[in-house]
């Protein structure tokens, strides 16, 4: 069916250590892949996102990774910080008979040990 | 702050009843989304409506209905409430009507049935 898988759903780092999330998506058209980030109790925010036109994006001590060909794509954090413990979720657009829609991974937690 | 405004915070009900929820998008957003969030859970989609219309439609229940009011405001009414439905409800909106724009989330409605 049309999912997107997530992997680890736990994740535990000491700070300053690097952190990496990894997703695989199942509709081959996809070409949206955005990140989010939820802390507890707060809604989901957009870290960074990707299209497919590129393979990699960088924003600070985030990069986002994409490889349409086997269909994942992978968050990277580094120099990870206590402030980056929170739930991270991928996504994808998938497409069924209803239209197309942003359908979430899982979530990691991510929890940095200070 | 996202922009995107959802009221109640917080709504305990008991079971069988049938409650409201209402979300109001950024300025100059046309589209609306709600998600369901349950405990350790990841965001399913339940429906998108974009200037009026519904426009996509995920794993929504049919004890669940949706609209989108002229001014853009959108309401999700939950009826005939089962302890399972007991969950944080985010809407999110976007300008266009594609799941490929960035979307906003609310701070979500936590809805508990007892």
């Amino acid at each position: 069916g049309e999912n997107v898988e997530q992997h680890p759903s736990t994740l535990s780092v000491q700070e300053g250590d690097s952190a990496v999330i990894k997703c695989t998506y199942s509709d081959s058209a996809s070409n949206y892949f955005p990140w989010y980030k939820q802390e507890l109790g707060k809604r989901p925010q957009l870290i960074i996102d990707i299209r497919s036109n590129v393979g990699e994006k960088k924003d600070q001590r985030i990069a986002v990774t994409l490889n349409k060909t086997a269909k994942h794509f992978s968050l990277h954090i580094t120099e990870t910080q206590p402030e980056d413990s929170a739930v991270y979720f991928c996504a994808a657009v998938l497409r069924n008979d209803s239209g197309s829609r942003l359908t979430f991974g899982e979530g990691t937690q991510l929890t940095v040990n200070p | 702050d996202s922009g995107v405004t959802q009221t109640p915070k917080h709504l305990i009900t008991a079971t069988g009843q049938r409650v409201t929820l209402r979300c109001s998008p950024r300025s100059g957003d046309l589209s609306v989304y709600w998600y369901q969030q349950s405990l350790d859970q990841g965001l399913q989609f339940l429906i998108q409506y974009y200037n009026g219309e519904e426009r996509a439609k995920g794993n929504i229940l049919e004890r669940f209905s949706a609209q989108q009011f002229p001014d853009l405001h959108s309401e999700l009414n939950l009826s005939s409430l089962e302890l399972g439905d007991s969950a944080l409800y985010f809407c999110a909106s976007s300008w266009g009507g594609s799941s490929y724009n960035e979307q906003f989330f609310g701070p979500g409605t936590r809805l508990t049935v007892l």
